[in-house]
């Protein structure tokens, strides 16, 4: 069975640094075909992808975000840890870790987020 | 960075109703495209992927269509547990990016 649960402050105050954590179970993060996606949601707002990681390390951000971001695995504690400095109130939001499946054809591959985490509500305040 | 367009950004149906919801790409994404469906206060769920593929355990009344910018998400025969908001997310780049959303009530 696989679940994914983030972890961290509910609150935190504005040009703190935010880190949360993502503990995985059901798969490997050394799966070559498996990674590991951090999106956030505002309240009433739409999804927004922050970053993810895979097997091999690799790491994308989101370009508006790169700055701010950092994303690491810790394979041996099935954990993914996602830092975001400098919090602003527009920060406030649903944070949600999830998992990136990739299947390939004979000439495609292609990625899905297969399973999601509950989320965790983080407001930055003051 | 790729965009992505929803439209319309909400709709009212009946049940049985067949319901539509277009997303578009700012460029050509082939196939990469998967549709999520989320729930108040829930997590999304996947229910296409790769334009056309059905997520397993995902009721077949759920379909989708297109290639290239234009993609389209199909329901037929709405049923009340399909209210809800529903979004695009192309996965063409490794930058991913999701529509606006599409909320469906019933």
């Amino acid at each position: 069975q696989v679940t994914l649960k983030e972890s961290g402050p509910v609150l935190v105050k504005p040009t703190e640094t935010l880190t949360l954590t993502c503990t995985v179970s059901g798969f490997s993060l050394t799966n070559a075909i498996m990674g590991v996606s951090w999106i956030r949601q505002p309240p009433g707002k739409a999804l927004e992808w922050l970053a993810h990681i895979f097997s091999n390390d690799e790491k994308s951000y989101s370009t508006s975000l790169k700055s701010r971001l950092t994303i690491s695995k810790d394979t041996s504690k099935s954990q993914v840890v996602l830092t975001m400095t400098n919090m602003d109130p527009v920060d406030t939001a649903t944070y949600y870790c999830a998992r990136i499946t990739e299947d390939c054809s004979s000439t495609n591959c292609y990625k899905r987020i297969d399973y999601w985490g509950q989320g965790t509500l983080v407001t930055v305040s003051s | 960075d790729i965009q992505m367009t929803q439209s319309p950004s909400s709709l009212s149906a009946s049940v049985g109703d067949r319901v539509f919801i277009t997303c578009r790409a700012s460029q050509s994404i082939n196939s990469y495209l998967n549709w999520y469906q989320q729930k108040p206060g829930k997590a999304p769920k996947l229910l296409i992927y790769a334009a056309s593929g059905l997520q397993s355990g995902v009721p077949s009344r759920f379909s989708g269509s297109g290639s290239g910018t234009h993609f389209t998400l199909i329901i037929n025969s709405l049923q009340p547990e399909d209210s809800a908001t529903y979004y695009c997310q192309q996965s063409y780049s490794t930058l991913f990016t999701f529509g606006p959303g599409t909320k469906v009530e019933i």
